[in-house]
């Protein structure tokens, strides 16, 4: 595998479920992030970690829960979502998230359905 | 709000011609300013991206222009092919690790 992967790619869940998406990158780095894009909306910013210390909240609501165990791995714990949260889910990593800017490299995306 | 936002939503282009496609932010602390193409079904991918202390930067067959002036970005794609039909974001830094991204633009390339 190479550069940023996510599982799975469609998901289809009731408001009721509990599911967990996830991404793993394999480009070494040390920061990670997880986007929303929804339709007709800008790519918004939800989570970011740094060397696996969660650096950003982007005010998201506590039904969506991340964890990121080591600097490759990060999850998107979900639960009690709203029919709203559907969207795509995007995963990315960069270098570090820091005092400079870093390029950051996307995964292919969740599609996520929530019914 | 700290947003960025393209001028047009979509763009129709003959293959072989150029493409422009425009970009308004609103941040003038931002550094960075970065393009990307997302193509159906995948993540958005990085085209180029340039600092603040720069007005133009070319890479492949793409040339990105920023104006401080008057908070506008533009991306230059020459020559365009099919392989360029997607959907374009620009995006800026309003912190070093912050990325804003606009609405963003598809790009369709007419045979």
């Amino acid at each position: 595998e190479t550069g940023v992967t996510q599982t799975p790619r469609h998901l289809v869940m009731g408001m009721t479920n509990k599911k967990s998406l996830k991404c793993e990158q394999h480009l070494g780095h040390n920061a990670m992030y997880w986007y929303k894009q929804s339709a007709k909306k800008p790519l918004e910013l939800m989570f970011v970690y740094n060397f696996k210390e969660q650096t950003e909240n982007n005010s998201v609501p506590s039904r969506f829960s991340p964890e990121c165990p080591n600097s490759s791995h990060l999850f998107l714990h979900l639960h009690t979502l709203q029919p709203e949260d559907s969207a795509l889910y995007l995963c990315a990593s960069s270098q570090e998230a820091s005092s400079s800017y870093n390029e950051q490299f996307f995964g292919p995306g969740t599609r996520l359905t929530v019914l | 709000g700290e947003s960025v936002g393209l001028h047009l939503p979509t763009l129709s282009v003959q293959e072989g011609d150029n493409s422009i496609i425009n970009c308004a932010y609103s941040n003038s602390a931002s550094d960075y300013f970065i393009w990307y193409k997302q193509e159906s079904g995948k993540g958005p991918q990085f085209i180029i991206d340039i600092r603040s202390n720069m007005d133009k930067r070319q890479g492949q067959r793409v040339t990105v222009l920023l104006n401080k002036t008057v908070k506008h970005l533009s991306l230059q794609i020459a020559a365009t092919q099919p392989g360029d039909s997607a959907v374009y974001f620009c995006a800026e830094t309003p912190s070093p690790y912050k990325l804003s991204f606009g609405a963003g633009t598809t790009v369709t390339v007419r045979a």
